[in-house]
């Protein structure tokens, strides 16, 4: 089975970093995905990382240890319509299908 | 190029009705997945269709649930006699291939099922 971890809450302020861990314990890896989601909306894709590192992407970046199951995601000049859940989801070996953490709702204030 | 459609985005059923959702894919994309999110919980995977074919349905509960995704039109997930417990968000997500980055899979609308 798959267990993905990550903070319930975070709080930030306009124009601040926030870093949102996910640790993961799985059957098998093949990639490690961020979706954003505001509330009533659909996922939307943010980064993949396959291979140990940071990729970034403009405002947000996301690192991969993969010796140690852990992920974080980076936003960086937080803007107010960041706020919204952050979905850390690891697809296994020979797997397609994702699965997701709970969610990490971020909310920025003024 | 249009994103994944799914339709109705709210649906309404009675215990004991059907309910029927159905998925467009991206255009190009020949893969489907369907995601159930509970309230407060993260999503999880329910079924993975490609056309004509389930290929994994590991994730559906047994009884009164189905999906199917004919060689044409949408992908529809199903649920006969719907119960309370069937209330959530229901996500579709289409992908074009199974492997490396280009395989990431976009998610749609979602249809939000009350059950009353």
């Amino acid at each position: 089975g798959q267990n993905i971890d990550q903070p319930t809450e975070m709080t930030a302020t306009e124009g601040a970093i926030v870093q949102i861990n996910c640790t993961y314990q799985t059957s098998g890896f093949n990639g490690l995905f961020w979706y954003q989601q505001h509330a009533g909306e659909a996922p939307t894709f943010l980064s993949y990382n396959v291979l140990d590192g940071l990729e970034e992407k403009g405002r947000f970046s996301s690192f991969l240890s993969r010796s140690k199951g852990y992920s974080y995601l980076l936003l960086k000049e937080l803007q107010m319509k960041d706020s919204a859940s952050y979905l850390c989801a690891v697809r296994g070996g020979n797997d397609y299908k994702l699965s997701f953490g709970a969610g990490t709702t971020v909310t920025v204030r003024a | 190029n249009a994103g994944v459609m799914q339709n109705p985005r709210h649906l309404v059923r009675r215990r004991g009705q059907e309910a029927r959702l159905r998925c467009s894919p991206m255009k190009g994309h020949s893969h489907v997945y369907w995601y159930r999110q509970l309230p407060e919980e993260g999503l999880k995977f329910m079924v993975y269709l490609q056309k004509e074919n389930i290929i994994d349905e590991s994730g559906m509960p047994k009884e009164r649930f189905s999906a199917e995704f004919p060689k044409e039109g949408p992908s529809i997930l199903r649920i006969q006699q719907v119960v309370r417990g069937d209330s959530a968000a229901y996500f579709c997500a289409s992908s074009p291939r199974t492997s490396g980055e280009a395989d990431t899979q976009y998610f749609g609308p979602g249809t939000r099922l009350t059950v009353l």
